[in-house]
């Protein structure tokens, strides 16, 4: 079954942009991945899918500023001019046939 | 507007039962998987389970496989998660969340705490 990995932490300064990584295990390179963002305190909230090719598909009312992308094994997630409230912990998720499996979160500080 | 609300969250001893519902609204709920993940106090999300949306597959994380059990019902637009042999490892907010491949929708979770 598939594996992904996230770094624990990653900090950025306000209004710069940051871009977060999953990586997808050995042989699951080619999965769909979606992220989710969860803000303190509160239940989380789907933010995209990435697919392998690199094309994502956004959530409803997810600004502007989020993006996705993929190269290889690796998803990311890119966001623009930061805001405060972008400070959360991001997951992703990936799936096969039978399970899914979330990586362990990055916590986002913004600076 | 997809809403997805739990409930039956609580307080239980070690060795008891919790069933969990999640009321559906805002999409044709009998034509997608849905899924319980969960979160242990101050760590990440964990997958506990998935069901198709005829319910013919159901697929278990193994810390959770033999004790509980996912179910459905279309006709009411609820998902349910009956847990057995509850161990005070099962404490954590509960998520149901609308599977289109993966999750698109989260509900706001039910808080489930086993403790003597």
């Amino acid at each position: 079954q598939p594996v992904v990995t996230q770094s624990s932490s990653a900090s950025a300064s306000l209004g710069s942009s940051v871009k977060l990584t999953c990586t997808l295990s050995s042989g699951h390179s080619s999965y769909i991945i979606a992220w989710h963002q969860q803000q303190p305190g509160k239940a989380p909230r789907y933010l995209m899918k990435v697919e392998g090719s690199g094309n994502y598909n956004k959530g409803g009312g997810v600004p502007d500023r989020f993006s996705g992308s993929s190269s290889g094994a690796d998803r990311y997630l890119t966001i623009s001019n930061l805001q405060s409230e972008d400070e959360a912990d991001y997951y992703c998720e990936t799936s096969d046939s039978s399970t899914r499996v979330f990586g362990g979160g990055t916590k986002l500080t913004v600076l | 507007e997809v809403h997805l609300l739990e409930s039956g969250g609580g307080f239980v001893q070690p060795g008891g039962s919790l069933r969990l519902s999640c009321a559906a609204s805002g999409f044709t709920f009998s034509s997608y998987a849905m899924n319980w993940a969960r979160q242990a106090p101050g760590k990440g999300l964990e997958w506990v389970s998935a069901i198709s949306d005829n319910s013919v597959y159901t697929y278990y994380a193994d810390s959770v496989k033999g004790r509980f059990t996912i179910t459905r019902d279309n006709s009411k637009n609820t998902l349910y998660l009956q847990m057995d042999s509850l161990r005070a490892e099962d404490t954590a907010v509960y998520y149901c969340g609308k599977v289109s491949h993966l999750v698109d929708y989260w509900g706001q979770g039910t808080l489930v705490s086993v403790s003597s």
